[in-house]
């Protein structure tokens, strides 16, 4: 069984339309996160859900949307794509254990966006 | 969240003990400092986190030392598929005021 997933793979498409990444996750997390990790390998957190609640937005642009349908769910939506979001996209999850401040996280496989 | 510091990247040879340093001078008191592997074309992949003295288990032993500002992950006699980017960070993924930034890791070259 996979842990954490995501679809599709690798997703190559045209600047101006909008587009969707799927995750999901099967370990019964509460918290599920997308990070963009870039031409120059930094990984960097673009959203987090914690019980449908948005906790951590980092400054990406209005153009990308995260949509949690349940806690198993994090979807990516992102309308009118640039060429400067190419990347590989990333979907994790964790779950909070009260007094552990830590970083555990499991992450999917990734989508690789390509626009052209 | 505490600025992590480790080497750019590092070569060893198979069957060797491999050791990755990290510096975490302003690591808080609550934080936990948290290792992972990555791949080529694959997600980063949790492989151990501790908070002080040693912590082991299948993969790795993490040894942080009393003051705990730096922490040094080892991997025992490294393969050909050890060959990856890894990545120390400290901190709480709760802290709403931390930005989880994964900086550009060490990456491991094992040679045959």
């Amino acid at each position: 069984d996979t842990a954490v997933s995501q679809t599709p793979k690798y997703l190559v498409t045209q600047m101006g339309n909008d587009k969707s990444i799927k995750c999901e996750q099967n370990l019964g997390h509460d918290t599920m996160y997308w990070y963009k990790q870039d031409s120059k390998k930094f990984l960097k957190i673009m959203f987090s859900y914690n019980n449908k609640e948005l906790i951590i937005n980092e400054t990406v642009p209005n153009r990308f949307s995260p949509k949690s349908p349940d806690k198993a769910h994090l979807n990516l939506h992102i309308n009118s794509l640039e060429l400067g979001d190419s990347a590989v996209y990333f979907c994790a999850s964790s779950q909070e254990v009260p007094g552990l401040a830590s970083y555990e996280q499991y992450f999917g496989p990734g989508t690789r966006l390509t626009v052209t | 969240l505490a600025k992590t510091t480790q080497p750019i990247s590092m070569d060893s040879y198979e069957g060797q003990e491999v050791n990755i340093t990290c510096s975490h001078n302003n690591i808080a008191t609550n934080d936990y400092i948290t290792w992972y592997q990555q791949f080529p074309s694959q997600g980063p992949r949790f492989i151990i986190q501790g908070y002080k003295t040693k912590v082991t288990n299948e993969v790795a032993s993490l040894f942080i030392p009393a003051d705990r500002k730096s922490s040094t992950l080892s991997l025992p006699r490294v393969s050909l598929s050890d060959t990856a980017v890894y990545y120390c960070l400290v901190g709480d993924v709760f802290n709403r005021d931390d930005k989880i930034i994964f900086g550009k890791g060490t990456r491991l070259h094992i040679l045959p």
